[in-house]
């Protein structure tokens, strides 16, 4: 069975850096069609996509918010870590973890098929 | 980067009715493009990706289809646990603004 789960502070003083953890079982983070991504949402607002780590390490990250990640991987672990700088109220959210999953069929494609439950992260002095 | 816009942003619908909720991608996206459906408190759940394959376990009332910027998202039958928030993603990265349905 595929799980993730997240972790990490429920709250955070603003310009403090957030780091969250995702603790997946079921599969390995080293599988080539696999990774990792992060998203949030924010109280009764949609998803966004913030990060994602890839088999082979390599990262990509939201364009609007690349300077203030950074995304890692354990693998021995089978974790993969978000840290967030320079908190600001507006970044209470909730936070997923989720494996994204690919395939091919003439094109690539890719979708989201196990997500954590989410950790609720709020910021305020 | 690629938008997704949906569409209608909420809807009323009543339980037995079809129900379409339309994706449109900024640029062409070759079918690569997932459905997910949210209830309150809830993390989101698959529903179909490469635009028409639905995940294992979803009821085949929920269908996909689409090519090229536009997809479409269709309930056959609305059940009463089908009131929830929809989503589209592209490529796992950019998700649409949502569709919230709700009972007329």
């Amino acid at each position: 069975q595929v799980t993730l789960k997240e972790s990490g502070p429920v709250l955070v003083k603003p310009t403090e850096t957030l780091t969250l953890t995702c603790t997946v079982s079921g599969f390995s983070l080293s599988n080539a069609r696999m990774g990792v991504s992060w998203i949030r949402q924010p109280p009764g607002k949609a998803l966004e996509w913030l990060a994602h780590i890839f088999s082979n390490d390599e990262k990509s990250y939201s364009t609007s918010l690349k300077s203030r990640l950074t995304i890692s991987k354990d693998t021995s672990k089978s974790q993969v870590v978000l840290t967030m700088t320079n908190m600001d109220p507006v970044d209470t959210a909730t936070y997923y973890c989720a494996r994204r999953n690919s395939g091919y069929d003439f094109h690539y494609y890719y979708y989201m098929d196990v997500w954590g439950k989410g950790t609720t992260v709020t910021v305020s002095s | 980067d690629i938008q997704m816009t949906q569409s209608p942003s909420s809807l009323s619908a009543s339980v037995g009715d079809r129900v379409t909720i339309t994706c449109r991608a900024s640029q062409g996206i070759s079918n690569s493009l997932a459905w997910y459906q949210q209830k309150p408190g809830k993390a989101p759940k698959l529903l179909l990706y490469a635009a028409s394959r639905l995940e294992s376990g979803v009821p085949s009332r929920f269908s996909g289809s689409g090519s090229g910027t536009d997809y479409t998202l269709t309930i056959s039958s609305l059940q009463p646990e089908d009131f929830a928030t929809y989503y589209c993603q592209h490529q796992g990265w950019t998700f649409g603004q949502g569709t919230k349905v709700e009972i007329k």
